[in-house]
This record gives structure tokens, sequence and C-alpha cells, in this order.
């Protein structure tokens, strides 16, 4: 199983800030990494998919790169509605989830 | 549009069974890779199963002998057969589709399961 670590586990920021989030896998998983927000009693939202490539209608603010073991989320500036829990996910093996980073109002 | 709405959850009894389902509209099950994805508790994500539009499924060990998965077309719908259920079992069940492989680009709202004495 392809363990994936995330980072940090809580980033404290304003609205407006910029948001990096770290995703890093235990073997490579060539681009087959995707990132998904999930805000509190819903289901996740896909934003990204193949490490850079945003899924319909997500904003420009976020954006993925990276590749092999070692991979980012960006959100340029933060928007009020972008406080919430990140996942990467990786499908190049059976597919599993980091352990999330919670993106909270300082 | 594409919309996900699963049923199904409830309480069950460890060593139990329960069947749920997720229907789908906006786009066919039988197309696309449909999936099913639990959380936990204030836990993360754990993908489970996965049926390929030509049929084949797949399982993650957990649940590997358990769970089966399966879709009926004529209802557009995806089924999950959840067999010896334990505590742990306990969480929330998503389903999800995709156009691409261990991918999930639309999801539904959950149905939880509570594995309980």
């Amino acid at each position: 199983e392809i363990v994936l670590t995330q980072s940090p586990a809580t980033l404290s920021l304003s609205p407006g800030e910029r948001a990096t989030l770290s995703c890093r896998a235990s073997q490579s998983v060539s681009s087959y990494l995707a990132w998904y927000q999930q805000k509190p009693g819903q289901a996740p939202r896909l934003l990204i998919y193949e490490t850079f490539n945003r899924a319909t209608a997500i904003p420009t603010r976020f954006s993925g790169s990276g590749s092999g073991t070692d991979f980012t989320l960006t959100i340029s500036s933060l928007e009020p509605e972008d406080f919430a829990v990140y996942y990467c996910q990786q499908g190049f093996h059976w597919p599993t989830f980091g352990q999330g980073t919670k993106v909270e109002i300082k | 549009e594409v919309q996900l709405a699963e049923s199904g959850g409830g309480l069950i009894q460890p060593g139990g069974s329960l069947r749920l389902s997720c229907a789908a509209s906006g786009f066919t099950v039988s197309s696309d890779f449909m999936s099913w994805v639990r959380q936990a508790p204030g836990k993360g994500l754990e993908w489970l199963s996965i049926i390929y539009p030509d049929g084949a499924t797949y399982y993650a060990d957990s649940v590997k002998g358990r769970f089966t998965i399966s879709r009926d077309t004529s209802k557009n719908t995806l089924h999950l057969q959840m067999n010896s259920l334990r505590a742990d079992d306990t969480a929330v069940y998503y389903c999800g589709a995709s156009d691409r492989p261990n991918l999930g680009d639309y999801w539904g709202q959950g149905t939880l399961v509570t594995v309980s004495s």
C-alpha cells in the first residue's frame, strides 16, 4: 500500500493569504495524484487530478504541482469558503488518501 | 447534471448484513468507473471498491470477501452488499463516479452505517 503523508496537519491563515499544502508518497505515484476539499458534513469535492489539472468549475486560485513522490497544492489567495480539510489521493496503485490538512482561520 | 444519492444505511448488529444503493442521474453507471469510499467518524477517507465499465471489480483488503460491488443498469444504480459487518465498519459511505479509474469526480451525500449491538 502506498502511504501518503500530508503536512502540516493544520494550517492557520487569514483570508487573502497564500496556502501551501504538501503531500509525500512512500513510493512514486508518477503523476497520479489528486486533491480533494471536504467541509464538515459534506462529501469530498475533487479539486485537482493528475497533479495539476483543475476539475470542472474549480477556481484558478487552486493549483497543483509536483511529481514522483512530492506534491503541492497551492491556494493563491484564501477566500472565506476555502477553510476546510484537504486530502491528497493517489491513483497509481490501489487508491489511498493522505490523513488530511485542516486549513483554519487564524 | 450529474447526481448521486446513497441510501440503505442504518444501525446493524455485528455480524449482520446491509445493502447500500447509489442512484445515479445525468450519466450511465455502466459507462463510468464507480466507487465506494468510507469515512469513519472523525477520521480520514478509505477507498473500498471500484467497478470498471467492463464489469471488473476490485476491493480493498479490509473488505475483500465481505463486501460486493455491483450495478443495476436497468435502474442506473450502484450497490454495495456488506456482509459480516464489524464495529470498525461504522462510517459514512460515499459512492463516487469518474471517467478515469481510481478517481472521484462526483460524490453522493453519503449514508451512515453504524455497527453496534
